[in-house]
């Protein structure tokens, strides 16, 4: 098993520019989570999606972040315009849980963002 | 999910068994106490959880106390490799965000 796939590993961009990071979740896995971490607010959760499907996107910082999940082998998060303060380490992860059971989370090795 | 408390270090020599307390005294009947650690420049990686009994797996041992305020992880043999910031979870079923919180930093030493 090739655990989570993420790509790039690292990005870096200029401000206003669009950023697309890809993920491919484990395969089986029906549950897919988008993390952001800082140095100042840690880990934070962005967005998830069961089933393919957002289910909670209340993390999502601004307008400027969309993600989507075509295929349950594929999902993306773009940032359109990217900023300096989107800079960070974004890490995908998936679980085999579902809406009614809490399950362990498998952590992609991240990519590491910098916006100029 | 409850609100949980680590100390914000720790160091462990080499070969000795790490103990790495956690406090969550606010912990409610359906919630989880899940462990994850992160070595430098990697993704999380889930260790161990437990709901009320003790634990055992390949990596770590979970004992969590008979009124579920705190629990300690234990990792028997500490090695070089297991220098890591330890996150203390406590999550309820049914819920999918994971509040991973400052940690503890262990560092194990030569």
């Amino acid at each position: 098993d090739a655990g989570v796939i993420q790509s790039p590993r690292h990005e870096v961009t200029e401000m206003g520019q669009e950023v697309t990071l890809r993920c491919k979740p484990i395969s089986g896995h029906n549950s897919l989570f988008w993390y952001r971490q800082t140095m100042m607010r840690g880990l934070e959760l962005l967005i998830y999606f069961n089933n393919n499907v957002p289910i909670d996107d209340s993390g999502m910082p601004e307008d400027r972040f969309s993600a989507k999940m075509p295929n349950a082998s594929f999902s993306t998060l773009k940032i359109q315009p990217s900023e300096p303060r989107d800079s960070a380490v974004y890490f995908c992860a998936s679980s085999q849980g579902h809406l009614a059971l809490r399950d362990t989370q498998y952590f992609g090795p991240g990519t590491r963002l910098t916006v100029l | 999910d409850a609100k949980t408390t680590q100390p914000p270090s720790m160091d462990c020599a080499e070969g000795r068994a790490a103990n790495l307390p956690c406090n969550h005294s606010t912990i409610s009947g359906n919630e989880y106490v899940y462990w994850y650690r992160q070595i430098h420049s990697q993704g999380p990686q889930y260790i161990i959880h437990g709901l009320k009994n003790n634990e055992t797996n390949e990596m770590a041992s979970l004992i969590i106390t008979e009124d579920r305020k705190s629990s300690t992880l234990i990792l028997p043999h500490a090695t070089l490799r297991d220098t890591a910031v330890y996150y203390c979870i406590a999550t309820q079923t049914g819920a999918n965000n994971l509040f991973f919180g400052t940690g503890t930093r262990l560092t194990v030493i030569p």
